[in-house]
């Protein structure tokens, strides 16, 4: 089975610095994925890792360790509108993606 | 440039009656995936499905519930003889081709949210 945790919530302030983290236990591994939901909204697509490392995109980042069933997802400089769910997805063969519950992050002012 | 179009965004039913989910995928992507979401849970994969083909069922219940996506028209998820247990909010996404050919992106629809009485 797939097994992938993420802490159900987090607050930070606004300019502030928040780390998601993820892991992960799945029979496969093709891919780590975070979305973001706002509530009621579809999830959006934030990045992908499927090698080990950081990948950069702007104020977001998302980090990989294949080795250590590890993710990451790094938001900089919080602004209210990063309040949501960001959600942490492994895809395990050729299309599935499992997800982790989600966590909830609010920003304050 | 229209996303993935997902109706009704909510549906209330009755036990015992029947609720049918439509799913428009984005202009060009002929894959279509339905997931479940239950309040502080994670998206459930459902089923995978190309036009006129069911590729993965597995995350389906067996009873009560059907997929389909249609050479025209929209990809429907059925569920038949809803009970209290099946109010959830569904998901569409689609991708233009297999996922295991780019980086695999989904496009989410907004969700249809199903509330059963």
């Amino acid at each position: 089975g797939q097994n992938i945790d993420q802490p159900t919530e987090m607050t930070a302030t606004e300019g502030a610095i928040v780390q998601i983290n993820c892991t992960y236990q799945t029979s496969g591994f093709n891919g780590l994925f975070w979305y973001q939901q706002h509530a009621g909204e579809a999830p959006t697509f934030l990045s992908y890792n499927v090698l080990d490392g950081l990948e950069e995109k702007g104020r977001f980042s998302s980090f990989l360790s294949r080795s250590k069933g590890y993710s990451y997802l790094l938001l900089k400089e919080l602004q209210m509108k990063d309040s949501a769910s960001y959600l942490c997805a492994v895809r395990d063969g050729d299309y599935k993606l499992s997800f982790g519950a989600g966590t909830t992050v609010t920003v304050r002012a | 440039n229209a996303g993935v179009m997902q109706n009704p965004r909510h549906l209330v039913r009755r036990r015992g009656q029947e609720a049918r989910l439509r799913c428009s995928p984005m202009k060009g992507h002929s894959h279509v995936y339905w997931y479940r979401q239950l309040p502080e849970e994670g998206l459930k994969f459902m089923v995978y499905l190309q036009k006129e083909n069911i590729i993965d069922e597995s995350g389906m219940p067996k009873e009560r519930f059907s997929a389909e996506f249609p050479k025209e028209g929209p990809s429907i998820l059925r569920i038949q003889q809803v009970v209290r247990g099946d109010s959830a909010a569904y998901f569409c996404a689609s991708s233009p081709i297999n996922l295991a050919q780019n980086t695999g992106e989904l496009f989410f629809g907004e969700g249809s949210r199903l509330t059963v009485l």
